[in-house]
C-alpha cells in the first residue's frame, strides 16, 4: 500500500533562517507529488506539484523552492524565511485513478 | 474565481441532524475527492468519485457530471464527525493528476 512520511511534524524556526522539508513515498514509483501550504482558517494553496525527478512546477511566485532528488523523495525549501511563511506544510501523493494521500503535515512557525 | 468551491463555510448541527455539503467545479475533471481534517491537521481521504454515488457508513458521496456538482451527506450526525470537510478536484492537465482544492466547510455537530 501507498504511504507517504513527511517531517518534522512541527518546526520553529527564526525570520531569515533556512528550511528543509521532506516527504518520502512508498509502495508507489514514479509517483505525483505536490506541496501544500494551509495558513491558519484558510484552504489548501497549492505551492508546488512534481511529476517525475527533477520536474517541478511553481504555483505561486514565492520565497520557497522545490525539488525532486529521487524518485520518491521531494524536499521543500527556502534560504531564508519570512513570517508569512508560517503555516501547515502538507506533502500528498495523487495517484491516478486512486484515492489521495496526505502527509502527516509540517505545522512551521517563524518568529 | 476558486475553480472549485464549497458551501456552506461553516455548518453548526445538533446530534442526530442530516447534514450535506455542496461543492461545484468550473473545470473538467477526472474525478472529484472528498477530504476530512481533524484539528490536529491530518487529512484522509472520505471519498473519490467520477460519477454516480458511494456510501460508507453514515457517509454518502454524489455527483452530477453534467452540472459540476458534487453532495457530501452524513447521516445521523455526531459530534465525533466535527471536522473540516474539503472537496478536491483532480484535473484533466497533461499529468492528470493536478488537484484544485475548496475552501473547505468546517462542520461542528453539538451534542
Amino acid at each position: 500500500s501507498q504511504t507517504i512520511h513527511q517531517w518534522p511534524a512541527t518546526l520553529v524556526q527564526p525570520v531569515g533562517s533556512p528550511l528543509s522539508l521532506e516527504c518520502t513515498v512508498e509502495g508507489t514509483s514514479n509517483p505525483n507529488l505536490y506541496w501544500y501550504r494551509q495558513a491558519a482558517g484558510r484552504g489548501l494553496q497549492l505551492l508546488f506539484y512534481s511529476v517525475g525527478i527533477g520536474q517541478i512546477s511553481s504555483e505561486v511566485p514565492q520565497n520557497l523552492s522545490a525539488s525532486r532528488p529521487q524518485d520518491r523523495q521531494f524536499i521543500l525549501s527556502s534560504k531564508k524565511l519570512l513570517l508569512s511563511d508560517s503555516g501547515f506544510y502538507l506533502c500528498a501523493l495523487v495517484p491516478r485513478g486512486s484515492p489521495l494521500h496526505f502527509g502527516n503535515g509540517t505545522r512551521l512557525t517563524v518568529t | 474565481k476558486n475553480e472549485v468551491e464549497q458551501s456552506p463555510q461553516n455548518l453548526t448541527a445538533q446530534e442526530g441532524e442530516f447534514i450535506t455539503i455542496n461543492c461545484s467545479y468550473s473545470v473538467g475533471i477526472s474525478a472529484l475527492h472528498w477530504l476530512q481534517q481533524h484539528p490536529g491537521g491530518g487529512i484522509v481521504s472520505l471519498f473519490m468519485l467520477s460519477s454516480g454515488k458511494k456510501k460508507h457508513g453514515r457517509l454518502i458521496a454524489t455527483i452530477n457530471i453534467q452540472e459540476k456538482h458534487s453532495s457530501l451527506h452524513i447521516t445521523a450526525s455526531h459530534p465525533r464527525d466535527s471536522a473540516v470537510y474539503i472537496c478536491a478536484a483532480t484535473g484533466l492537465d497533461t499529468s492528470g493528476s493536478r488537484l484544485t482544492f475548496g475552501e473547505g466547510t468546517q462542520l461542528t455537530v453539538n451534542p
